[in-house]
C-alpha cells in the first residue's frame, strides 16, 4: 500500500539552527501538506503546496518557514532559524485532489529545540 | 474563526459496546468533514469521509453522521475491540479546500 515516508523520524537541533525536514507523498498525489501537533494538543496546518507554489498557509507559518519541492518526488519544510516553541511533531501529508479528498499521512519527524 | 469541539474527556467503553464520539462545530459551514485515528506517536489514518448532502456514512464497523442544521458529526465504532482504542479526530474541510481544520481529538479506550 502506497504511504507517506517522512525523514528523519527524530531530529534535535540547537537554538537558531536551520533545519529541514523531508517527505516523500504519494507518487500520484498532487496536493501536498505540512501540519505539526505540540505535544498533546491539536494538529495544527501549516501550509498546503499544489502545482509548485504555496495554496495557503497559517499564520504560524511566517517568514521562517519555507517549503520546496526540488524534484519530482521529494517535499521539505525549512526552518531558518529555530525557536523553543517550534518544537513538534511535524506531519507531511498528501492527497489526489484538493476537494475533499482523503489525506494521507507520514507518520512524522518529531523536532525538539534545545 | 471557526471552532470544532470533540468530547473533551477521555471515553473508556467495555468491549463489545459501541463508541460514540461527537465532533461540534460553530461559525463554519463545511463541505465536507473526516474522521481520523491516531496512536501515540504516530500521524493520523484516514477513516472515513462525508459530505454536507449525505447523512450517514458506514464502513465496516464505523458510522459516521452528518447534521449540518446542528453541526455536529457523531461517530460511531460498533462491537468495539481493544485494538480500538486510540485518539479520534474529526477534521473539516476548510471554505478555500486548501486545509483541515482538527479538533483536540477524543481518547477512546476499549476496556477487555
Amino acid at each position: 500500500e502506497p504511504e507517506v515516508t517522512q525523514t528523519p523520524s527524530h531530529q534535535v537541533t540547537q537554538m537558531g539552527q536551520e533545519v529541514i525536514l523531508r517527505c516523500v507523498p504519494i507518487s500520484n498525489h498532487l496536493y501536498f501538506y505540512w501540519y505539526r501537533q505540540i505535544l498533546g494538543q491539536k494538529v495544527e496546518f501549516l501550509v498546503s503546496f499544489y502545482n509548485n507554489e504555496i495554496s495557503e498557509k497559517s499564520e504560524i507559518f511566517d517568514d521562517q518557514f519555507s517549503v520546496e519541492r526540488p524534484d519530482g518526488s521529494n517535499f521539505t519544510l525549512k526552518i531558518r532559524s529555530t525557536k523553543l516553541e517550534d518544537s513538534a511533531m511535524y506531519f507531511c501529508a498528501s492527497s489526489v485532489d484538493r476537494t475533499g479528498a482523503e489525506a494521507f499521512f507520514g507518520q512524522g519527524t518529531r523536532l525538539t529545540v534545545v | 474563526s471557526q471552532k470544532i469541539e470533540q468530547n473533551s474527556e477521555a471515553l473508556n467503553i467495555q468491549e463489545g459496546k459501541t463508541a460514540t464520539l461527537t465532533c461540534n462545530y460553530t461559525n463554519y459551514s463545511p463541505a465536507y468533514l473526516q474522521w481520523y485515528r491516531q496512536d501515540p506517536g504516530r500521524g493520523p489514518v484516514f477513516l472515513l469521509l462525508i459530505r454536507e448532502n449525505e447523512k450517514e456514512k458506514r464502513k465496516e464497523r464505523l458510522k459516521v453522521t452528518f447534521d449540518t442544521t446542528l453541526k455536529q458529526s457523531l461517530f460511531h465504532i460498533t462491537a468495539s475491540q481493544p485494538a480500538d482504542s486510540a485518539t479520534y479526530l474529526c477534521a473539516l474541510l476548510s471554505n478555500t479546500g486548501n486545509q483541515f481544520y482538527f479538533g483536540t481529538g477524543t481518547s477512546l479506550t476499549v476496556i477487555p
